[in-house]
């Protein structure tokens, strides 16, 4: 089963605007980490966030981390068309050993 | 540095034929190992997951098995192929469940 959920599912805005991806988990994490996909290639790591953490910045990305709420946000500033690939969220969960759990992913697309 | 080999790129197998993806890893020890599976404009499931040689963990039963034979090799299998075993296979690594995961670049295997 999906540990986390992405949300919207698709995203399509214009170029200099900024995204915000949402995702939900259900357990209790030690981590969450949004990682990029390319069409058709494997997942390149953008950011992880450990669960003391409240936010994280990493050049134009923003994450925060709420575990109250059992969510996290992924905000790209100032998007580019380069930005056009599918986002997803991942979990490390506390006590689960090293399992790394991915969510359903948004498809984010920045037209010009 | 860390290096991630997947191979093949693709595969067309027919269905109840046996199927057998190979995932290295140069660079480091000791690494968890991942496989996963997508389905076309889904999210990762995660298949299988090995902490140490001959350490397997199962995520969701069905017509696959994986192994570790050596340290930084991890073997996906399957002895007779079904139409529904089609997809993107992705095998990663991370130093352990609490930091980023490095992916390959995937297997589209697709059973006819």
């Amino acid at each position: 089963s999906q540990q986390g959920e992405e949300d919207p599912q698709a995203l399509s805005i214009q170029e200099g605007e900024n995204a915000t991806m949402n995702c939900s988990y259900k357990t209790s994490i030690n981590n969450l980490q949004w990682y990029r996909q390319n069409s058709g290639r494997g997942l390149v790591h953008l950011i992880l966030i450990r669960s003391n953490e409240r936010e994280k910045h990493s050049g134009r990305l923003r994450v925060t981390l709420d575990t109250s709420k059992k969510s996290s946000s992924l905000l790209i500033t100032a998007s580019r068309a380069a930005d056009t690939a599918s986002y997803f969220c991942a979990t490390g969960v506390a006590g689960g050993g090293n399992k790394l759990t991915f969510g359903t992913g948004t498809q984010l697309k920045v037209e010009l | 540095s860390q290096t991630i080999h997947q191979w093949p790129a693709t595969l067309v197998q027919p269905v109840g034929s046996p199927l057998s993806l190979e995932c290295t890893v140069e660079g480091t020890s000791n690494p968890n190992l991942y496989w996963y599976r997508q389905a076309a404009g889904r999210g990762l499931q995660l298949l299988f997951y090995s902490v140490g040689i001959g350490q397997i963990s199962s995520e969701v039963p069905q017509n696959l098995s994986a192994s570790r034979p050596q340290d930084r090799q991890f073997i996906l299998s399957s002895k007779k192929l079904l139409l529904s075993d089609s997809g993107f296979y992705l095998c990663a690594w991370s130093p352990d469940g609490n930091t980023e995961a490095f992916f390959g670049q995937g297997t589209r295997l697709t059973v006819v």
